[in-house]
């Protein structure tokens, strides 16, 4: 089966900084995705990675290593309002995606 | 205004009863998609098209059908609500010939009593 793995909760500290795996195990792969989602809220799109190696975003950045099937997002300078669910989502050999059930970041003061 | 806008927003409603929601988009994107989120779940695609006349069931179809009435419009229905559908659901697009990012609508809070 498909599976994408990633922590359910991390706590970290305004200011610091923050890194967020997921690993994954799809038939096939054709790119990854980072999504932010705040309760409530709709998914936005924060990253794409298809080639190995890191994409720098302002204070996001995504890696990508295909042949360990592992991926990272990190956030630098953590802000309150990055206090938010983020999903991580593979698209496989048939070009569907698969989602993690998203790591809950908290931010404390 | 919203490219992809949901109704309703939130709708309670009791088991057994028919319910629509509504998505349409402003974007012209081609690839429309219906997903349903639960508390510690990640996304589960229930229906997808690609064009008007293109459906295709995702991995929880069951209970659920939809249609496509124009490039812009996806519409969602559960034909006899029960309490396990109880969920955020979110319409979502994507442009054929892009990297395949989605564009999710606000989302529309079902509770079924």
């Amino acid at each position: 089966g498909q599976n994408i793995d990633q922590p359910t909760e991390m706590t970290a500290t305004e200011g610091a900084i923050v890194q967020i795996n997921c690993t994954y195990q799809t038939s096939g792969f054709n790119g990854l995705f980072w999504y932010q989602q705040h309760a409530g809220e709709a998914p936005t799109f924060l990253s794409y990675n298809v080639l190995d190696g890191l994409e720098e975003k302002g204070r996001f950045s995504s890696f990508l290593s295909r042949s360990k099937g592992y991926s990272y997002l990190l956030l630098k300078e953590l802000q309150m309002k990055d206090s938010a669910s983020y999903l991580c989502a593979v698209i496989d050999s048939n070009y569907q995606l698969i989602w993690g059930a998203g790591t809950k970041l908290i931010i404390k003061p | 205004d919203a490219d992809v806008t949901q109704t309703p927003r939130n709708r309670i409603t009791k088991t057994g009863k028919r319910i629509m929601l509504e998505c349409s988009q402003t974007k012209g994107h081609d690839r429309m998609y219906w997903y349903r989120q639960d508390p510690g779940l990640g996304l589960r695609l229930i229906y997808y098209s690609f064009d008007v006349k293109d459906i295709n069931k995702g991995e929880i179809s069951d209970g659920y059908s939809v249609s496509r009435q124009a490039q812009a419009k996806f519409s969602l229905s559960l034909e006899s609500a029960i309490p396990n559908q109880t969920a955020l659901y979110f319409c979502a697009t994507a442009g054929s010939g892009d990297t395949g990012e989605l564009f999710f609508g606000e989302g529309s809070r079902l509770t079924v009593l």
